[in-house]
C-alpha cells in the first residue's frame, strides 16, 4: 500500500471547521483514500473514503485533489466529541485486505 | 443493530497461562480481521480470516498464536503461554467483503494485561 503522510497533531476550537491534511504523492490510480478515527479507549471508527470525486456524508466531507496526491477531511463544526486520532489510509486493488494504520493525526478540540 | 461485539472487554492473566479473546462480527459480515495496539503505538494487522478458512496471517506471530474463525460461533484469538510483551489491546474487525471500498467496523478492543 502506498504511504501517506499526515501532520502529528492540530487544534481546532469548539464549533470551527477543522480540515485535516493528508499527502500521498506516490498514489495510484486504482487506490482508495480511506479515513478513520479513533476515540480515547475506544475502537477505530469508519469516516469516509472516495476514489477521485469529493465524498459527503453525515460525519465529513473528502476532497480530494484533481492530482490526487493530497486529500482533506473536513470537519464541518468540531465538536469536543471529535476529539480523536485521525487515520488517512490507501487501499490498493493489489494490496492486502488489511489496514495499514500509520501513526495519524491528534486532534485536539477546544471548549 | 449490533455493532462487532469482543469479549471479554478486559483479561488478565500471569505469565505462562493461555488467553482467548472473542469477536462477534456484525450480522451478515462474513470477513473478520484482529489488529493489536501496543501502549503508545498504531494498531497493527495480525490475521484476516473467513469463516472456517485463515485468508491471511502475515501479521501473526509464528509462535504461540492462532486465530480461528468457526462456521457456527464468534472468531477466537488464541495466545498460548503468555509473556508481558503480550500485553496490548487487540481489535477486532469485520466487514461484508474484502473489495478496497469496504469499510471495516471495529469492535471496542480487549484490553489483555499480563502480570
Amino acid at each position: 500500500d502506498a504511504k501517506t503522510t499526515q501532520p502529528n497533531s492540530m487544534e481546532s476550537n469548539e464549533e470551527e471547521p477543522v480540515h485535516l491534511p493528508c499527502n500521498h504523492s506516490t498514489i495510484s490510480g486504482t487506490d482508495y483514500i480511506h479515513w478513520y478515527r479513533q476515540l480515547p479507549s475506544q475502537g477505530p471508527e469508519y469516516v469516509i473514503h472516495g476514489l477521485t470525486s469529493n465524498v459527503n456524508n453525515r460525519m465529513a466531507s473528502l476532497a480530494i485533489a484533481e492530482d490526487r496526491k493530497s486529500s482533506t477531511l473536513i470537519l464541518h463544526r468540531a465538536t469536543l466529541r471529535d476529539a480523536a486520532v485521525y487515520y488517512c489510509i490507501l487501499r490498493d486493488a493489489d494490496g492486502a485486505n488489511n489496514l495499514f494504520f500509520g501513526t495519524g493525526t491528534r486532534l485536539t478540540v477546544i471548549p | 443493530n449490533a455493532g462487532v461485539m469482543q469479549n471479554p472487554r478486559h483479561l488478565v492473566r500471569r505469565r505462562g497461562q493461555e488467553a482467548r479473546l472473542r469477536c462477534s462480527p456484525m450480522k451478515g459480515h462474513s470477513h473478520v480481521y484482529w489488529y493489536r495496539q501496543l501502549p503508545e503505538e498504531g494498531l497493527k494487522f495480525m490475521v484476516y480470516l473467513q469463516k472456517e478458512n485463515i485468508i491471511d496471517e502475515s501479521g501473526m506471530p509464528k509462535e504461540r498464536f492462532s486465530a480461528e474463525f468457526p462456521k457456527e460461533g464468534p472468531s477466537i484469538l488464541r495466545i498460548q503461554q503468555v509473556v508481558r510483551g503480550d500485553s496490548a489491546a487487540y481489535f477486532c474487525a469485520s466487514s461484508t467483503g474484502a473489495g478496497i471500498n469496504q469499510p471495516q467496523h471495529f469492535g471496542d478492543g480487549t484490553r489483555l494485561s499480563i502480570l
